[in-house]
């Protein structure tokens, strides 16, 4: 198993652009998320999805697009980068399994620079 | 989802235990107690995780207490390796959403 698969590890965009960051899983897990992290800062959960068709806003959703059309992948879409969109993003997912709790596994993270 | 409150730093010598405490007073019944550690350019990983009983696992151990309103991850025997920004969530044990939310997490710093 590759597990949590996120590319490009690394990405420079200039402000306007637009960008796909993308998140694959092979574990069948339902519920996939993405986060961002700021410098000395915690994570925080931009959308999430429990399952392929569904999807809903975390906590900073402004300016971020997401769909999931399949179980194993969930893109997220920058629609026109701005410098406070630089951060480091991770994708995580889980199963999502009535009575069963699952730990969440995460991605190596995409270090984006918007300049 | 509830929210959970950690010392934002904490220290420890090699060899030695290291307690790490959560309070989550807020805590429902169907929340379980989930911890993950990040390592210095990594992604967060997962430790351990219960709902009412403690729990070991080979990285630590869980101590929950009886009213579940606070929580404590064990490190047995810390190594400089453990050094990382241990963060204590809480995770609704249901088929519907689960809006997981970070804090910022307890830096533990482990010396020689």
């Amino acid at each position: 198993n590759a597990g949590v698969t996120q590319t490009p590890k690394f990405q420079v965009l200039k402000t306007g652009q637009s960008m796909t960051l993308q998140c694959a899983q092979d574990m069948n897990h339902e519920y996939m998320s993405w986060y961002r992290q700021d410098p000395g800062m915690g994570l925080r959960l931009i959308h999430y999805s429990v399952g392929a068709g569904i999807t809903d806003q975390g906590e900073v959703p402004n300016g971020y697009n997401v769909s999931r059309s399949t179980t194993e992948d969930f893109p997220l879409r920058l629609l026109s980068a701005a410098p406070s969109q630089t951060s480091v993003y991770f994708c995580a997912s889980s199963y999502q399994v009535e009575g069963y709790n699952s730990p969440l596994h995460f991605g190596n993270g995409t270090r984006l620079t918007v300049t | 989802d509830a929210k959970t409150t950690q010392p934002n730093s904490m220290e420890s010598n090699e060899e030695e235990p290291v307690h790490l405490p959560c309070n989550h007073s807020t805590i429902s019944g169907t929340d379980y107690i989930h911890w993950y550690r990040q390592l210095p350019s990594q992604g967060p990983e997962y430790v351990i995780h219960g709902l009412t009983s403690n729990v070991n696992n080979r990285m630590a151990s869980l101590a929950i207490a009886e009213d579940r309103k606070s929580s404590t991850l064990i490190l047995h025997r810390a190594t400089l390796r453990d050094a990382a920004v241990y963060y204590c969530i809480l995770r609704v044990n249901t088929g519907t959403a689960s809006k997981l939310t970070f804090g910022t997490g307890t830096r533990l710093q482990v010396t020689l």
